[in-house]
C-alpha cells in the first residue's frame, strides 16, 4: 500500500536554527498537507499544496511540492522555542477521499 | 478553529466493555473521520463517511463501527473493547475535493 516516510524522525536544534525535513512516498500525490501537533492536542494545518512545484509560505514556514509529485519538504526559519511538536505531511489515496499519514518528524528546540 | 467537538475527551474503562465516542462539527462538511494514534504508528484511519449514512472501513477497522444518522455527528464505537484499543482517538472533517482535513483536540481512551 501507499506510505509516506518522514525524515528525519527526530531532531534537536538550537534555537534561531533553520530546520528541514522531508516526506517521500513510492506513489504520485496530487496534494501535499503539513500539520504540526502540540502535546494533548489535535494536528493543525499548517500548509497545503495543491500544484507540482509549488512553492508556498506561512510566516517562518516554507512547504514546496516536489516536482516528481512523490515528495514534499518543510522548512523552518529561524526556529522558536514554541516550533516544538511533532509535525507530520499527508496526502490523499489517489481516487479517495482517504488521507495517509507520515510518522512524523518530532522537533525539540533548544534554547 | 474548525468547528468540531470530541467527547469525551478522557475515558478509562474496563476489557470487554462497550464505549462510544462522539465527533460534532458545526461546519457542515460531508466528509468525517477517525483515527487513532499510536507511538510508532503517527495517524491510522478507522473508518470515514462520506455522507450521511453512507461510511467506509479504513486500514485498521476490525472492533470498531461507525454510524452517521446526520451531518454533524459521527460516532465510533467499540462493542466490546480491548486493551489493544487503549490509544488516542482523533475525528478530522473536510469538504469536497481535496479541501484538507482539520481535526479535533482528541479522546484518550484507557481499556483496563
Amino acid at each position: 500500500g501507499q506510505q509516506l516516510n518522514q525524515s528525519p524522525q527526530s531532531m534537536f536544534i538550537q534555537e534561531g536554527e533553520d530546520v528541514s525535513m522531508n516526506c517521500t512516498s513510492s506513489s504520485i500525490f496530487n496534494t501535499w498537507l503539513w500539520y504540526k501537533q502540540d502535546p494533548g492536542e489535535g494536528p493543525v494545518l499548517l500548509i497545503a499544496l495543491y500544484k507540482a512545484g509549488e512553492l508556498t509560505s506561512n510566516g517562518r514556514l516554507t512547504a514546496q511540492f516536489g516536482i516528481t509529485r512523490k515528495d514534499s519538504f518543510l522548512n523552518i526559519s529561524a526556529s522558536i522555542p514554541s516550533d516544538v511538536g511533532i509535525y507530520f505531511c499527508a496526502g490523499p489515496l489517489s481516487g479517495t477521499y482517504k488521507y495517509i499519514f507520515g510518522t512524523g518528524t518530532r522537533l525539540k528546540v533548544l534554547a | 478553529d474548525a468547528g468540531i467537538t470530541q467527547s469525551p475527551r478522557h475515558k478509562v474503562t474496563e476489557t470487554g466493555t462497550p464505549v462510544t465516542l462522539r465527533c460534532h462539527q458545526t461546519e457542515n462538511h460531508r466528509y468525517m473521520y477517525w483515527y487513532r494514534q499510536d507511538p510508532g504508528h503517527g495517524l491510522r484511519l478507522i473508518h470515514y463517511s462520506y455522507g450521511v449514512k453512507d461510511t467506509d472501513k479504513g486500514e485498521v477497522s476490525d472492533g470498531y463501527s461507525v454510524s452517521r444518522s446526520k451531518t454533524e455527528d459521527f460516532l465510533l464505537t467499540l462493542e466490546s473493547a480491548t486493551s489493544s484499543q487503549t490509544s488516542v482517538y482523533f475525528c478530522a472533517i473536510s469538504g469536497p475535493g481535496n479541501q484538507p482535513q482539520h481535526f479535533g483536540d482528541g479522546t484518550r481512551l484507557s481499556i483496563l
